[in-house]
C-alpha cells in the first residue's frame, strides 16, 4: 500500500517566516510533485522532481523552492512566507512507468500565514 | 497554453439520477486524461484513466478527441459520490497532471 506523508496537517507562520514542508513516500517512486489546492483555482503545480537532486518548475513557482537529496523526501520551501501563501499544501509521487504513473497524495497541509 | 476547463463548480443531482461532469482540453499533442476524486476528509485518489477505459464505482468517461473533451458519466447517482472531482491530463518529462478547477458533486438523497 503506498504510503505518502506530509509532516504538518496543519501549520500557522508569521510574515517573513521561513517554512519548510516535508514529504516522504515509501514506494520508491522516481517522481514527487508539489501542488497548492485552492477554492476555485484546483490544484496548481508548484515544482516537481523526476529524480534525486533533480527538479522542474512547475506552473506557479515563484516565492518557493524545492530540494530533494533522497529518492523518498522532497521538500517545499517558502523562503520569506507571505499571506497570499496561505494554502492547503499536497504532496504527490508517482512511477515513471509508462501506463502505470498515478499519482499517489499525502494528506496535505494546510498553511496560514498570518 | 496547456488549459483544463471544468466549467460547473458546483452540480447537484438527486439519488438515482444520471450525473455528467464536464471536462474540455486543450492540449499540445496526445495526453493521457485522468479523473480524480476527493471525498469528504480523504485524500486525492484516482479514479480512472482513460487508457484502462475500465468503470470505476459505475463512473465512465469517455474520451472524444475530436471535441477534446473527456466527461466523466454515471447512470444512477448515489448519495456516497458527493466529492470534488478534478480531471487533469498529464504529460511532461515526468507525466506531471494539469488540474482543472473542479466540480463539487453533490448527490441528494
Amino acid at each position: 500500500d503506498v504510503k505518502v506523508t506530509q509532516s504538518s496537517r496543519y501549520l500557522v507562520k508569521r510574515t517573513g517566516e521561513k517554512v519548510f514542508l516535508e514529504c516522504v513516500q515509501d514506494m520508491d517512486h522516481e517522481n514527487m510533485f508539489w501542488y497548492r489546492q485552492d477554492p476555485g483555482l484546483g490544484l496548481r503545480l508548484i515544482y516537481f522532481s523526476y529524480d534525486v537532486k533533480m527538479k522542474e518548475k512547475g506552473d506557479i513557482p515563484e516565492g518557493y523552492s524545492v530540494s530533494r537529496e533522497k529518492k523518498e523526501r522532497f521538500s517545499l520551501i517558502l523562503e520569506s512566507a507571505s499571506t497570499n501563501q496561505t494554502s492547503m499544501y499536497l504532496c504527490a509521487s508517482s512511477w515513471s512507468i509508462s501506463g502505470n504513473n498515478e499519482q499517489f497524495f499525502g494528506p496535505g497541509t494546510r498553511l496560514t500565514v498570518l | 497554453a496547456q488549459r483544463v476547463t471544468q466549467p460547473e463548480k458546483l452540480l447537484s443531482v438527486f439519488k438515482g439520477a444520471p450525473v455528467e461532469l464536464k471536462c474540455n482540453y486543450s492540449y499540445s499533442g496526445s495526453p493521457e486524461l485522468f479523473w480524480y476524486v476527493q471525498y469528504s476528509r480523504q485524500r486525492l485518489q484516482l479514479l480512472l484513466r482513460h487508457i484502462s477505459r475500465e468503470s470505476i464505482k459505475g463512473f465512465t468517461a469517455d474520451l472524444n478527441k475530436g471535441e477534446t473533451s473527456f466527461h466523466l458519466k454515471k447512470p444512477f447517482a448515489q448519495e456516497e459520490d458527493s466529492a470534488m472531482y478534478y480531471c487533469a491530463p498529464s504529460s511532461g518529462s515526468a507525466r506531471q497532471l494539469t488540474f482543472g478547477s473542479g466540480t463539487q458533486l453533490t448527490v441528494l438523497p
